[in-house]
Order: structure tokens, then C-alpha cells, then sequence
């Protein structure tokens, strides 16, 4: 079975900062790689996704993760965060064939501080 | 359309009482999910519908009854639940192609809680 670790529940840092959010996870299949995010009381919004292809993947508000296989790692990234990004970031993985279900990690809660 | 709708966007109910909580979608997909997600927790999957059978159930507790009568809309029927069933409830939904990677689009949840 897959499995997900968020390695920090917490992450603060200042507005303009740098930011890299942590996830591992754990499979003995090929998998596909995701990284949600969710604003205070709202529902889950696809950030970005690995199926295949270029390791590096970006999303549209200047978000990346690098898919590393060796590491079994996806971490997410961004140069310069702000006060916007503000929500938890949650890392998934499913299976690469059909419908099987996402597995999500314990999630990140990224604060941005002024 | 490229949305999921879930209404009531918030439901307080007693534990003697039944309502339902449904989810629409127009995108034409075939399988849709409810998930529950606790506070402070990641989302955690209760059914799987694929073209309106239920295809997975993660041992839920009888008091959690899903229903797809089409293949746009999901209700989750609740009766005579218990405090702990407090939670945010996300439906989504998905293509259903096989063997190809289906994403999965949510829904903004219904905030249950259960006096």
C-alpha cells in the first residue's frame, strides 16, 4: 500500500521568503504525485501533479515540485511566498492505473507572516 | 462547467436526526467520492462510486448511507449520528477511463456538526 509524509505540520515564514514544503512517500508500484491546497474553510484545489514526464513540475502561482525517485520524494517550492499562501498544503499519491482512491499526507500548514 | 457544488454549505444536526447531503456535478464524469475530513486532518475517502455503483466502501458505519441516483448527483444520508461525526464532508468527482489517470475536482464541502 502507498503511504505519505508531511515531515513538518507547521511552517512559518515571512512574507518574500522562500519556502519548501516537505513530502515523502513510501510505494513498491509506480505512482502519480500531487500536492493540494486548502484556504481556510474551503475545499481542496489541485496545485500541482507528476504523472510522467519532466521531473519538475510548476504551477501557475509560482509554486514547483520535483518529482525524485531515487529520494522518493516531492517536495513543493516557492521562491518568494505571500501574506495569499497563507493555508494548508496537503501532499497525495495514488496508484498509476484507474480510479484507485488519492492517499493523502497529515498536510503543512504554511503561515506567512508580514 | 468545471465545479462541484455541495449543498448545504453548513448542516447542524441533533443525533436522533436523518438529512442528507448532496453533491452535483456537469462535467459528464463517472465516479464520484465522499470524503470526511476532521479538523487539523487530511481528507480521509468513504465511497467510490463509479458509474453509479458503489465500487468502494472504507468500512464506514452503516449510519453513513450513500446514494447515486444519477450519474450527477451523490447524496450522503446521515442518521442517528454521534458527536465524532462532526467533520467536513468533501464530495469529488472524476472521469472514470480505466486504466488512465482520472483527477479527481472537489467540492467546497458541507460542515457538519452533530450535537
Amino acid at each position: 500500500a502507498q503511504s505519505v509524509t508531511q515531515l513538518d505540520s507547521q511552517v512559518p515564514v515571512f512574507e518574500e521568503a522562500p519556502v519548501e514544503l516537505r513530502c515523502n512517500y513510501s510505494s513498491s508500484v509506480s505512482v502519480y504525485l500531487f500536492w493540494y491546497v486548502q484556504y481556510p474553510n474551503q475545499g481542496l484545489q489541485l496545485l500541482l501533479k507528476y504523472l510522467s514526464g519532466s521531473t519538475l513540475v510548476e504551477s501557475i502561482n509560482g509554486f514547483e515540485a520535483e518529482f525524485n525517485k531515487s529520494q522518493t520524494s516531492f517536495h513543493l517550492r516557492k521562491p518568494s511566498v505571500h501574506i495569499s499562501d497563507t493555508a494548508e498544503y496537503f501532499c497525495a499519491v495514488t496508484l498509476n492505473s484507474g480510479n484507485t482512491p488519492l492517499v493523502f499526507g497529515k498536510g503543512t500548514r504554511l503561515s506567512v507572516i508580514a | 462547467d468545471t465545479e462541484v457544488t455541495q449543498t448545504p454549505k453548513h448542516l447542524v444536526m441533533g443525533m436522533t436526526n436523518k438529512k442528507s447531503l448532496k453533491c452535483e456535478q456537469h462535467m459528464g464524469h463517472r465516479a464520484m467520492y465522499w470524503y470526511k475530513q476532521k479538523a487539523k486532518k487530511p481528507p480521509e475517502l468513504m465511497f467510490v462510486y463509479s458509474y453509479e455503483k458503489l465500487s468502494i466502501n472504507e468500512s464506514v458505519p452503516s449510519r453513513f448511507s450513500p446514494e447515486c441516483p444519477n450519474s450527477s448527483l451523490l447524496n450522503l444520508h446521515l442518521h442517528a449520528l454521534q458527536p465524532e461525526d462532526s467533520a467536513l464532508y468533501l464530495c469529488a468527482s472524476s472521469q472514470d477511463k480505466g486504466s488512465s489517470y482520472n483527477e479527481q475536482f472537489f467540492g467546497p464541502g458541507t460542515r457538519l456538526t452533530v450535537l
